[in-house]
């Protein structure tokens, strides 16, 4: 049975680095991707990257230049990095799997100075 | 990037009544490979997305088969036969044909 779990912070300062890790059960990251999705309170959803079996990445073109996704494929562990934050990064923050069928719970992660 | 118009934005409905909710594409969502890769979303409230349909048309499991999907090309419908109280929520679409992945703004379902 495919599982995912966010776990991070719950809140960070303005300008400091948030860090999100995501662990995985049920498949194997080498063989599927896992998505990074993000949502503002009262908001929509959005994309902000994704890491494919073969470790490759993709990234929303707006969020690029402050953000790392990586993983540790022996702890079935997905690493999210985000430099730079501002109040607008205040949001929950998802790992999901490439087909989206599968979605962690979420983490909320309030950005404040 | 693709952006996915969703309409009507808020959506009221009386148990048992059947509903729709439209996705439109910015561009054409047949991938070059003959799939569209169309989806459809539902987030309750306090809870993650999960998913409903995929490929336009396809019911994920375990999704009851009051919700179907339609569509093609830049046009894609969800339509709910006899809406039930636990439908309420926020229906998404997501395209995944054209980098990056792009979501609709989202149909807010309230049950009358």
């Amino acid at each position: 049975q495919v599982q995912m779990k966010e776990t991070g912070p719950g809140l960070v300062q303005t300008t400091q680095t948030l860090s999100v890790t995501c662990t995985v059960s049920g498949f194997s990251l080498t063989s599927y991707g896992v998505h990074w999705v993000r949502q503002a309170p009262g908001k929509g959803l959005e994309w902000m990257g994704i890491i494919w079996g073969d470790g490759s990445t993709n990234y929303n073109s707006a969020l690029k230049s402050r953000l790392s996704i990586s993983r540790d494929t022996s702890k079935s562990q997905v690493f999210l990095t985000m430099n730079s934050l501002q109040t607008d990064d205040t949001a929950v923050y998802y790992c999901v799997n490439w087909e989206l069928d599968y979605w962690g719970q979420g983490v909320m992660v309030t950005v404040s100075s | 990037d693709v952006v996915l118009t969703q309409t009507p934005p808020t959506l009221s409905a009386t148990i048992g009544q059947s509903v729709s909710i439209s996705c439109r594409s910015s561009q054409s969502l047949l991938h070059s490979n003959g799939n569209t890769y169309l989806h459809w979303l539902l987030q309750r409230p306090g809870q993650s997305p999960q998913l409903l349909i995929y490929l336009v048309s396809r019911l994920e499991s375990g999704v009851p088969n009051r919700f179907s999907g339609s569509g093609s090309g830049t046009d894609f419908t969800l339509k709910i036969s006899g809406v039930e109280a636990e439908d309420l929520g926020v229906y998404y679409c997501v395209q995944g044909t054209h980098a990056p992945l792009t979501f609709g703004s989202g149909t807010k379902l309230e049950i009358k």
